[in-house]
């Protein structure tokens, strides 16, 4: 069965609207978890890596406060895609893993956003 | 920084072997893993194997690693219809995943 819940599947809204995006860990506690984009016919782009009780790390290049993560509980971590705009649309893909580093990543189903 | 590389189309007729490629640059991998998309979903992890490791096979896949060419690669035994699909590699040293490009498996009856 799934290992990780990713919600919602699909969004539409408008420009300047913000999007919350959840993703949880249903098989084990997640101290770490990961956030994704990827566009169309492309390979994933790690966005952050979204850590249980204190900041996420951003990698370069992604805007903090335009993608806000909160991950409060140990089995919960949200992606906020705040005042989206068109160049925002992608499908957003969330992970998590047991454990210590390199045990693999188990992937939820992704997000489809597309702006207006 | 660390590169994944891989073919991006392959064919084959169903019953046959399919041979998936993939070549990185990191030589600290840890861990290399093979992950399966279908249209609009997320990603299935199919496989992994440490790099200490020449060979796993589990069921229909057989994974090959040749750590000194830093070549990897994902032989499905009896391709079916069911296995068409963007097949990604990937490679960690650290807390990170590194995706390669992406194969997409395409078979035909």
């Amino acid at each position: 069965g799934a290992v990780v819940s990713q919600h919602p599947s699909w969004v539409i809204c408008k420009s300047g609207t913000s999007v919350k995006i959840e993703c949880r860990s249903l098989d084990f506690q997640a101290t770490t978890m990961f956030w994704y984009r990827q566009f169309p016919k492309q390979s994933l782009m790690l966005m952050a890596t979204s850590n249980e009780g204190s900041k996420a790390t951003y990698e370069q290049g992604v805007e903090k406060d335009k993608f806000l993560i909160n991950h409060a509980s140990l089995t919960l971590s949200t992606l906020t895609v705040t005042s989206a705009h068109p160049e925002d649309s992608s499908f957003y893909i969330c992970s998590t893993r047991e454990g210590e580093s390199n045990q693999p990543q188990h992937f939820g189903d992704g997000t489809r956003l597309s702006i207006l | 920084g660390e590169d994944v590389e891989q073919s991006l189309f392959l064919s084959v007729r169903e019953g046959d072997s399919s041979v998936i490629n993939c070549t990185y640059t990191d030589s600290s991998s840890t861990y290399l893993y093979w992950y399966k998309q279908e249209p609009g979903a997320g990603l299935q992890l199919l496989t992994y194997i440490f790099s200490n490791m020449d060979m796993k096979q589990d069921q229909r896949l057989t994974v090959l690693l040749n750590k000194k060419d830093k070549h990897l690669s994902l032989r499905i035994a009896d391709t079916q219809t069911g296995d068409s699909a963007i097949y990604f590699c990937a490679e960690s040293s650290t807390d990170k995943l590194i995706f390669g490009t992406g194969t997409r498996l395409q078979v035909f009856p």
